[in-house]
């Protein structure tokens, strides 16, 4: 199974503002998503990320508001940009490998 | 496209009591894996149990069972012998087989235990 590390965990930032969140994972995977769970909410797909092309956003998700990197195949990176409250949710990245998926820990980020 | 259908909002449970989670879903697709997932205040997701879609043998994973019911689309939960550890979230997810593809997840039934 594979163990993916997910930081910052929590975050208060001032609106208009940007935070790049980082999930380091500890095997290589061809695809990793990113999700967004508003709060009392369900998991809704934001991307998802393949070493060496663009991501794939989902619809009602732009890359301008939320560009996605992934450099090699054990790391990727979503950053929220000019964040406002409505940002506010936790953020989880997630990798598929074989017959199960795995999540990191997840970034609550507020938006002050 | 697949959904994920959860109609239970909210379920409450007596400490050593069984209680049943249900989950209906939707897909054209033949094969496919069906997973139930626990969310405590924690955050992190954690994988209670998975079932292959082209195994007819229902999945069972110590207190967590389901009942998998291809032709109905229904894959409940049961948890038996609930404990006040098993109170969180519970989210029903999809994912089709072949290829590295998104899990589909349905709006989640927040489990109480009351001792």
């Amino acid at each position: 199974s594979a163990v993916i590390s997910q930081k910052p965990s929590r975050d208060i930032c001032q609106r208009g503002t940007s935070l790049t969140i980082q999930c380091q994972v500890d095997s290589q995977v061809t695809m990793m998503f990113w999700y967004r769970q508003q709060p009392g909410q369900s998991l809704t797909l934001i991307a998802t990320a393949n070493q060496g092309s663009e991501a794939t956003y989902e619809s009602g998700f732009v890359i301008d508001k939320f560009p996605i990197s992934r450099p090699n195949l054990t790391f990727s990176t979503l950053t929220v940009s000019n964040m406002s409250p409505e940002d506010s949710s936790i953020y989880l990245c997630s990798a598929a490998q074989s017959t199960e998926a795995f999540f990191g820990q997840g970034t609550r980020l507020t938006v002050v | 496209a697949q959904t994920v259908t959860q109609s239970q909002p909210e379920m409450s449970v007596q400490e050593a009591e069984t209680v049943t989670l249900s989950c209906t879903y939707d897909t054209s697709e033949s094969d496919y894996y069906l997973f139930w997932y626990k969310q405590p205040p924690s955050r992190q997701m954690i994988l209670v149990i998975r079932q292959e879609a082209y195994k007819q043998q229902n999945a069972t994973e110590n207190r967590f069972s389901v009942n998998f019911q291809k032709a109905a689309k229904s894959f409940s939960l049961k948890i038996s012998d609930s404990q006040l550890g098993d109170a969180a979230m519970y989210f029903c997810a999809y994912r089709a087989r072949g290829g590295n593809t998104p899990l589909v997840f349905g709006k989640g039934t927040r489990l109480s235990v009351i001792a």
